[in-house]
């Protein structure tokens, strides 16, 4: 079945630091979704990316998706308390695969 | 909008107990789906439903049930409780989308299991 990997599994950062986490899938993916978790909380939805090569920007986050729709990366410029959580990743359509998650720790 | 809830909280179970875990969503959403959460495992699919009376399984289906009737609900039962079903659960639900690409997803709060 479809497999997707997330590295790496834990990063601390400064702040003020960037950060990026890496998502490769064993399959070509419909789409690459990407969630945030808080400690405690539940994934909320970040974004979704479909094309080939896409990149979409949310204030200090870039989303990228790979030209063969196989890996993808989240980008946190200069990033900040409140980008504490773990970030995943996740493929497909109906069913839907997650990767481990990046967990963030961000030292004022 | 409550969006999506889940009940109960927390729960404890001994080894062998059965329970229904409850989801309920307030947004006429067609796709609903239940995770697994373990440390270190990500989240895992158990079972999903893109419409009511229509259920699949996911990746890790064994010593679960769900069933669909109305677009509101989708609940989760454990047949007979393990310790490795010890985990958080949660409950997820969204536009089915088109063409390959989902609507954004909305999770509920989480149950967290304990079985003893």
């Amino acid at each position: 079945g479809q497999q997707v990997m997330q590295i790496p599994q834990y990063q601390h950062v400064q702040e003020g630091e960037d950060f990026t986490t890496y998502c490769n899938s064993s399959t070509t993916l419909s789409n690459i979704q990407w969630y945030k978790q808080r400690p405690g909380g539940h994934p909320v939805f970040l974004i979704q990316l479909v094309k080939s090569g896409e990149v979409k920007k949310q204030k200090r986050l870039t989303f990228q998706f790979g030209e063969a729709k196989k890996n993808s990366s989240l980008h946190i410029t200069a990033t900040q308390t409140t980008d504490v959580g773990t970030y995943f990743c996740a493929g497909g359509y109906q069913k839907v695969t997650f990767g481990i998650g990046t967990k963030l720790q961000v030292i004022p | 909008n409550a969006g999506v809830t889940q009940t109960p909280k927390f729960q404890v179970l001994k080894t062998g107990q059965s329970m229904t875990l409850q989801c309920a969503q307030d947004m006429n959403h067609e796709y609903m789906s239940w995770y697994r959460q373990d440390p270190g495992m990500g989240l895992r699919l158990i079972h999903y439903s893109v419409g009511a009376g229509i259920t699949d399984q996911g990746e890790v289906p064994n010593g679960y049930n769900v069933s669909r009737s109305t677009t509101e609900d989708f609940p989760l039962r454990l047949l007979s409780a393990a310790p490795s079903q010890t985990s958080v659960y949660f409950c997820a639900s969204r536009r089915t989308g088109t063409s390959g690409a989902v609507e954004t997803q909305y999770f509920g709060p989480g149950t967290r299991l304990l079985v003893l």
